[in-house]
């Protein structure tokens, strides 16, 4: 069962524009939702979370929004630079004894000069 | 750089061998997470380890295993092996096992099966 959707699959986007990924959850007990960046050959890296307590966190470029209503996310990338090029996986986990983290597909992104 | 380090960094083996993944943590995490992740099954969640204890299993199948040493490293065991199970194998680790602790990444481990 895919307890996180995540779309689109890819995206292109041109230099400057605003690149956006949204992820949707079913479980509700998520209580902790962080987006991870992947580049080739690297393992993911945490790039910002949230928790269901806040509509909205941003961190520089980056910011996610939150509707807890909807059971939905998404990560907005302002001003995308090449060096977003990556694939970026959304994630949601709760407070369980084993804390693990249940990812969406991943979306890769592309971003033209 | 994670912190996180996982050996080797590629392997290459044939359909019914048996090959051991190894994970070194971050300095002073007590938790290790081991994640498959492939094409079609995208990125999840095996099994983890707390100060040498299992806490959480995922979707791990019977002919995998794992420990966590004294020394806090921990070894995948891979048995039995398949086709399918040609994947990059992540390590993770975390200071505890608090939801909002964060899960730092190893390099992972490129296992192809032939």
């Amino acid at each position: 069962q895919q307890q996180v959707k995540q779309s689109p699959q890819s995206l292109i986007v041109q230099k400057g524009g605003i690149s956006i990924i949204n992820c949707a959850y079913e479980n509700t007990a998520f209580d902790y939702f962080p987006w991870y960046q992947q580049f080739p050959g690297k393992g993911p890296a945490l790039l910002i979370a949230i928790r269901p307590d806040v509509s909205e966190k941003k961190e520089g470029r980056f910011t996610i929004s939150f509707n807890k209503s909807a059971k939905q996310f998404s990560l907005h990338i302002m001003d995308s630079q090449p060096g977003d090029s990556a694939t970026y996986f959304c994630a949601a986990k709760y407070d369980n004894a084993g804390n693990m983290l249940t990812f969406g597909g991943g979306t890769r992104l592309m971003v033209k000069p | 750089d994670s912190g996180v380090t996982q050996t080797p960094k590629h392997l290459i083996t044939a359909t019914g061998q048996r090959v051991t993944l190894r994970c070194s943590p971050r300095s002073g995490d007590l938790s290790v997470y081991w994640y498959q992740q492939s094409l079609d099954q995208g990125l999840q969640f095996l099994i983890q380890y707390y100060n040498g204890e299992e806490r959480a299993k995922g979707n791990i199948l019977e002919r995998f295993s794992a420990q966590q040493f004294p020394d806090l490293h921990s070894e995948l065991n891979l048995s039995s092996l398949e086709l399918g199970d040609s994947a990059l194998y992540f390590c993770a680790s975390s200071v505890a096992v608090n939801s909002y602790n964060e899960q730092f990444f190893g390099p992972g481990t490129r296992l192809t099966v032939l």
